[in-house]
């Protein structure tokens, strides 16, 4: 079965440092997702990406973060300058809105520990 | 505003009990409804949603919209599905999930 593969699986940075989390998402999905989920919080929306730009984002979503699609496979989030408070997992989603079925796949996560 | 409210953080059962996990909704429109679940060390996946009207896992969720709840039951709850449960809602215009806080469904032995 197709998988939303994500890396690194746990990265630990240094506050101020510059974080890319890196995203494959399914091949034939059009409608790309980044969500985080704070240790023992709830599933955070930050972003949705369609046709090669942001379609939606949050208010968590500001400007040191962003997100590309370099290469039409990998989708990427870049956090430029992280702050303890980015700690947290990051999913990477995907969804085919040709398929009739409103469903959102999954990664597994990446792990983002500031020190 | 959307709004998605599961109203226990921890439900723990024995095995063999019923066990209903709450979601409730707040949404102008006529959203769709899901549960996901979450594994231990394992990622968000779909358990069902409201359109399907399936039983997955023994798990069923009717969407009430005069009480805007979408409560996920089981009659027997097992062991293997303690995990943490999150209800969500997608607009029809389907480009954005909200998730609710989630629920811990521990089942002991």
């Amino acid at each position: 079965e197709p998988e939303v593969t994500q890396t690194p699986s746990h990265q630990v940075t240094q506050m101020g440092q510059e974080v890319i989390l890196r995203c494959v998402p399914i091949s034939n999905h059009l409608y790309f997702y980044w969500y985080r989920q704070i240790l023992g919080q709830k599933v955070e929306f930050l972003v949705s990406f369609y046709n090669n730009e942001i379609s939606e984002k949050s208010e968590i979503f500001d400007d040191q973060f962003s997100v590309e699609r370099p290469d039409g496979s990998n989708f990427t989030l870049k956090i430029r300058s992280t702050k303890l408070e980015d700690s947290a997992m990051y999913f990477c989603a995907s969804q085919d809105p040709n398929s009739g079925a409103n469903v959102l796949t999954f990664g597994a996560g990446s792990r983002l520990t500031v020190l | 505003a959307q709004r998605v409210t599961q109203p226990e953080k921890l439900l723990s059962v024995f095995k063999g009990a019923p066990v209903e996990l709450k979601c409730n909704y707040s949404y102008s429109g006529s959203p769709e409804l899901f549960w996901y679940v979450q594994y231990s060390r394992q990622r968000l996946q779909l358990l069902l949603r409201h359109i399907s009207r399936e039983s997955i896992k023994g798990f069923t969720a009717d969407l009430n919209k005069g009480e805007t709840s979408f409560h996920l039951k089981k009659p027997f709850a097992q062991e293997e599905d303690s995990a943490m449960y999150y209800c969500a809602l997608s607009p029809y215009n389907f480009n954005k999930f909200y998730f609710g806080s989630g629920t811990k469904l521990n089942v002991k032995p």
